[in-house]
């Protein structure tokens, strides 16, 4: 079975602070998502990176960043933490090249920035 | 991604089948059909997908129509731990591009399960 381990469950930040949610997946995907989920809106899309040091824009990435230094793990910054932030966080994983691929997720980080 | 029609809801009793049906009507002939759930307070779980056969794993069936406009979800029995939000998406089995890999669920079907 995919394995998608997200560092936190729950999280509470303060305004300004540089936040870090950690990513990683035992399946040798090539594909990795940052995703925030808050209620009415739905899933949107923060990041994805197909390949180590590769990264594209998703839906909404200002005040983020991510890294991608080895394929097992993706992380996602929170440059300076602002109460719009506060939301749910999910990491998937998916391999080969197409938008087709299954995604696979972890149990999500539950942020709080006070 | 092309539209999907899901029921609002569905009751199930434990260790009974369930049948979650999904409309599709303007599906494409590149157009996988994928499920999802989101049990409470966890992240989306990927739980099958098809084209055209239909399809089995280990926690599931996927019963395709042969015009392909709707599919149904099975679970053979319902246990409590199936209680979720049920999703059904179509994905473009050709399109690569950085687009093609958004996510984005409707309002799916809330599946309870009764003891």
């Amino acid at each position: 079975d995919v394995k998608v381990t997200q560092s936190s469950r729950y999280l509470v930040k303060r305004t300004g602070e540089k936040v870090f949610l950690e990513c990683v997946q035992d399946m040798d995907h090539e594909n990795m998502f940052w995703y925030r989920q808050d209620p009415g809106l739905g899933l949107r899309l923060i990041y994805f990176s197909y390949d180590v040091k590769m990264k594209e824009k998703g839906d909404i990435p200002e005040g983020y960043s991510v890294s991608r230094e080895k394929k097992e793990r993706f992380s996602l910054i929170l440059e300076s933490a602002s109460t719009n932030q506060t939301s749910m966080y999910l990491c998937a994983s998916a391999g080969g090249s197409l938008g087709n691929q299954p995604q696979h997720f972890g149990d999500g980080t539950r942020l709080s920035i006070l | 991604d092309a539209k999907t029609t899901q029921p609002n809801s569905m009751e199930s009793n434990e260790e009974e089948p369930v049948h979650l049906p999904c409309n599709h009507s303007t599906i494409s002939g590149t157009d996988y059909i994928h499920w999802y759930r989101q049990l409470p307070s966890q992240g989306p779980e990927y739980v099958i997908h098809g084209l055209t056969s239909n399809v089995n794993n280990r926690m599931a069936s996927l019963a395709i129509a042969e015009d392909r406009k709707s599919s149904t979800l099975i679970l053979h029995r319902a246990t409590l731990r199936d209680a979720a939000v049920y999703y059904c998406i179509l994905r473009d089995g050709l399109y690569s591009g950085a687009g093609s890999y958004q996510l984005t669920f409707g309002k799916g079907t809330k599946l309870s399960v009764i003891p």
